[in-house]
């Protein structure tokens, strides 16, 4: 059984560049959150998406936006790219928006210069 | 403002001993906390969660108090390991938003 997996693994832009990560939940997951961890943080909280609609947003600009499939992966999209969005974006996984137990991928390490 | 403080610094022990975390929360109400461990270039892994009306809670090596009064959960590791080096972040949620909130975590280092 396949855990959380994020695609790519490492993925370096310049500044004002357009970026989409993935990910792919864990088998009968049907809720995607995403974070932000920034070197030496915690994971910040991005936003959540259930039924293939934005339910929940932590504090972000509208750069960063989202979206989720049918089969429950999700994308995360951050567009005109600042040289303080470099940092590790973690997907996890869950089910019916509950946050117990979280599954998280191993992250996309994001890197803006 | 919300804020979830944990050690502020690393904490370095011996092989054996106990290693203490704590996190300490203010301006929540959580129902439940729940603690992770991450590792380097990793995601973090789920150990172990405490609700509010639980005061302990274990599994294996692991032990979580969760004192709502104090507003802080004590994190122990007993009879440490070197593999047990990583860094361990709490977690909050009110249930009422669904918006999980971390803290910056501990790291810890277990010298054999």
């Amino acid at each position: 059984d396949a855990g959380v997996t994020q695609s790519p693994t490492h993925l370096i832009k310049t500044r004002g560049q357009q970026v989409t990560l993935r990910c792919s939940p864990k088998s009968g997951h049907d809720t995607v959150s995403w974070y932000q961890q920034a070197l030496g943080q915690g994971p910040q909280f991005i936003f959540q998406y259930y039924e293939e609609e934005e339910r929940q947003r932590g504090n972000f600009p509208d750069r960063f936006s989202g979206h989720q499939f049918p089969n429950y992966s999700s994308e995360l999209n951050v567009n005109a790219l600042l040289l303080g969005d470099s940092a590790l974006y973690l997907c996890a996984s869950s089910q019916d928006r509950i946050n117990e137990k979280l599954f998280f991928g191993s992250g996309t390490q994001l890197s803006v210069l | 403002s919300q804020k979830i403080e944990q050690n502020s610094e690393a904490l370095n022990i011996q092989e054996g001993k106990t290693a203490t975390l704590t996190c300490n929360y203010t301006n929540y109400s959580p129902a439940y906390l729940q603690w992770y461990r991450q590792d380097p270039g990793r995601g973090p892994v789920f150990l172990l969660l405490i609700r509010e009306n639980e005061k302990e809670k274990r599994k294996e090596r692991l032990k979580v108090t969760f004192d709502t009064t104090l507003k802080q959960s004590l994190f122990h590791i007993t009879a440490s390991q070197p593999a047990d080096s990583a860094t361990y972040l709490c977690a909050l949620d009110t249930s009422n938003d669904y918006k999980l909130s971390f803290g910056a975590g501990t790291t810890v280092t277990v010298r054999a």
